[in-house]
């Protein structure tokens, strides 16, 4: 979906290295999430935001820190990269007054290999 | 929030009506049935989502039974292009997962 539009599209890094992953949206949405997602599995929720104020731990938080620095804006760093978090990374963004009635709308993806 | 199951993979021919079955026993009343399609290299696509009977849009239909232990995702007429990998979801006011997903492979 060209509204939400994540950066770099590829990344190859070495083991602890510091890598930013960002995510901006022109959809005007509040709620932003990161997810992962490793080969064959399904994806699962790092981190999450309700509005510039909010952040929330997911699933598998650990190892990795965002930043909500506008309501377009949300970024995912890992402090240091280690090999296990080789994965496709995606940014999603939602508007729903009900998190249960949500529809998610997510970028394309960026694909981190960490040596 | 209730777990989902549903089967790895299925294969289907073009043409044919493809019906995806997930399962969600421990569903709560206030939770929602919702379904994403994924193509290899792209993030999750909204298909559809209910909350009980059936709901229908240009894409797909939705089944759930009165108990709403079970939900079936309904694709007609099915093209090449709808190979992809289906997730059925549970979502609640608070919380989103993705399970493994059905990968659906459609045959010339």
């Amino acid at each position: 979906d060209a509204d939400v539009t994540q950066t770099p599209r590829n990344r190859i890094t070495k083991t602890g290295k510091r890598i930013m992953l960002e995510c901006s949206q022109t959809k005007g949405h509040d709620r932003m999430y990161w997810y992962r997602q490793d080969p064959g599995l399904g994806l699962r929720l790092i981190y999450y935001s309700f509005d510039v104020k909010d952040i929330n731990k997911g699933e598998i938080s650990d190892g990795y820190s965002v930043s909500r620095q506008a309501q377009a804006k949300f970024s995912l760093s890992l402090e240091s990269a280690i090999p296990n978090q080789t994965a496709l990374y995606f940014c999603a963004t939602s508007d729903a007054d009900r998190p249960s009635t949500d529809t998610q709308y997510f970028g394309p993806g960026t694909r981190l290999t960490v040596l | 929030l209730a777990k989902t199951t549903q089967p790895i993979s299925m294969d289907s021919y073009e043409g044919q009506e493809v019906n995806i079955t997930c399962s969600h026993n421990n569903i709560a009343t206030n939770d929602y049935i919702t379904w994403y399609q994924q193509f290899p290299s792209q993030g999750p696509r909204f298909i559809i989502q209910g909350y009980k009977t059936k709901v229908t849009n240009e894409v797909a239909s939705l089944f759930i039974p009165a108990d709403r232990k079970s939900s079936t995702l309904s694709l007609p007429r099915v093209s090449l292009s709808d190979t992809a990998v289906y997730y059925c979801l549970v979502t609640r006011d608070d919380k989103i997962i993705f399970g493994k997903g059905t990968r659906l492979h459609i045959l010339p």
